[in-house]
């Protein structure tokens, strides 16, 4: 079975950082492109970005483009975000998702970041 | 601001059929597979329809999808009251080099 477990979201003041991780098991994760993929309060889903398999292709929403980071390790069986610049816009569920050919096929359940003072 | 746009809102009896749009451009649904997910209340997505109109394992066939041009649409068949939920569809954009996800759809169960 398909897992997806997110950590690492909180509370932070406007500016700050955070590194959400997602722990995957039951599927062969390097062989798979992953996503994240976010939702404010309220709103829609969002796509923030996209890793290949093997870190080769990496894409970003505009809106996060040059102050988030995505990355993963094959060895571990995980996907980060890198959260730098933290804005209150940024405050949303954050998913993240198995890319397979090109939907999101799995997704965890989610970890809250709040940017506030 | 989405590039998918899609109403508000749908809604109909038990037992009916409720159909969704979304329109989008030849960038992204033109020349790209549309995806549909579903989220229940206090709930992560999941996906409905892939690859246009093909199901994942586990999902009936009332749900179904289609494509025409630069438009997409989702059929829910057989309404139930376990269906009210927002859904979302989602492609990629190939002048953007972005996912984009429509504006989303809540359907309700009169």
């Amino acid at each position: 079975e398909v897992q997806l477990v997110e950590s690492g979201g909180g509370l932070v003041k406007p500016g700050g950082s955070l590194r959400l991780s997602c722990a995957a098991s039951g599927f062969t994760f390097s062989s798979y492109s992953m996503n994240w993929v976010r939702q404010a309060p309220g709103k829609g889903l969002e796509w923030v970005s996209s890793i290949s398999s093997s870190s080769s292709y990496i894409y970003y929403a505009d809106s996060v483009k040059g102050r988030f980071t995505i990355s993963r390790d094959n060895a571990k069986n995980s996907l980060y975000l890198q959260m730098n610049s933290l804005r209150a816009e940024d405050t949303a569920v954050y998913y993240c998702a198995r890319d397979h050919g090109g939907s999101s096929s799995d997704w965890g359940q989610g970890t809250l970041v709040t940017v506030s003072s | 601001q989405s590039v998918l746009t899609q109403p508000p809102s749908v809604s109909a009896a038990p037992g009916q059929k409720v159909t969704i749009s979304c329109s989008g451009s030849s960038s992204n649904i033109g020349n790209n597979y549309v995806s549909w997910y579903q989220q229940l209340p206090g709930t992560a997505p999941k996906l409905l329809i892939y690859d246009n109109n093909k199901r994942p394992s586990g999902i009936p066939d009332r749900f179904s999808g289609s494509k025409s041009g630069t438009s997409a649409t989702l059929g829910i068949t057989g309404l139930q009251t376990g269906d009210e939920a927002d859904y979302y569809c989602g492609t990629w954009d190939s002048s953007l080099s972005v996912y984009v996800f429509g504006t989303g759809t809540k359907v309700t169960v009169l």
